[in-house]
């Protein structure tokens, strides 16, 4: 079983629908994290959350709503989502401490909002 | 200043070819460092993490220049299955929650 797991893989939706993007780690890791990746962009950070809780909210529009439940799962609910919304949405893990601790990502989600 | 810079490329090299990649950063207080592998529609993947004594892994060499604020990635005996792109990762402020990833630099290694 791979380190960290996305589901779905790719998701199409309309700006009126709502959706969840779920991740799942099994590295015994205390920290999971939302990036975006948009083309031509670095990678953006949008959440973290460390022991469940949520440590980092990097100004992400409301229409973003993480949840963590516990440490080995994380979700990202979507709703009335815009184009510009469109790109990969990478979930990572890591130790969460010592800070050097590098991230482990999923394979990610491919969202298309249409 | 962006706060991690890297040279977009790409960087074509033929099979055999030694390159080597560089990445600025802006905080002078970073505390890691890290080269990250993407291959096209995938996740990132750790590469190697960059130690201030510089360290290599097989082909792979990473060295940081704390007094210049970079870090390099040299590649010898390029293969093809090196193609992708390689980010540079930064830890600007001390804490796991901010690596500031870099752009990424693509490397397409031909025959």
């Amino acid at each position: 079983e791979t380190g960290v797991t996305q589901t779905p893989r790719h998701l199409v939706m309309g700006m009126t629908n709502k959706k969840s993007l779920k991740c799942e780690q099994h590295l015994g890791h205390n920290a999971m994290y939302w990036y975006k990746q948009s083309a031509k962009k670095p990678l953006e950070l949008m959440f973290v959350y460390n022991f469940k809780e949520q440590t980092e909210n990097n100004s992400v529009p409301s229409r973003f709503s993480p949840e963590c439940p516990n440490s080995s799962h994380l979700f990202l609910h979507l709703h009335t989502l815009q184009p510009e919304d469109s790109a990969l949405y990478l979930c990572a893990s890591s130790q969460g401490t010592p800070d050097n601790s590098p991230l482990h990502f999923g394979n990610g989600t491919r969202l298309t909002v249409t | 200043r962006k706060e991690v810079e890297q040279d977009p490329g790409p960087f074509n090299v033929p099979e055999g070819a030694t390159v080597a990649f560089n990445c600025t950063y802006s905080n002078s207080a970073s505390q890691s460092f890290f080269w990250y592998r993407q291959d096209c529609r995938k996740e990132p993947k750790l590469l190697m993490s960059v130690y201030s004594s510089g360290n290599e892994d097989g082909r792979f060499t990473a060295q940081l220049n704390r007094a210049s604020q970079y870090i390099s990635l040299l590649i010898r005996d390029s293969k093809l299955s090196d193609s992708a792109t390689y980010l540079c990762v930064v830890n600007m402020y001390g804490t796991a929650s901010k690596l500031t990833f870099g752009t990424g630099t693509r490397l397409q290694v031909t025959l």
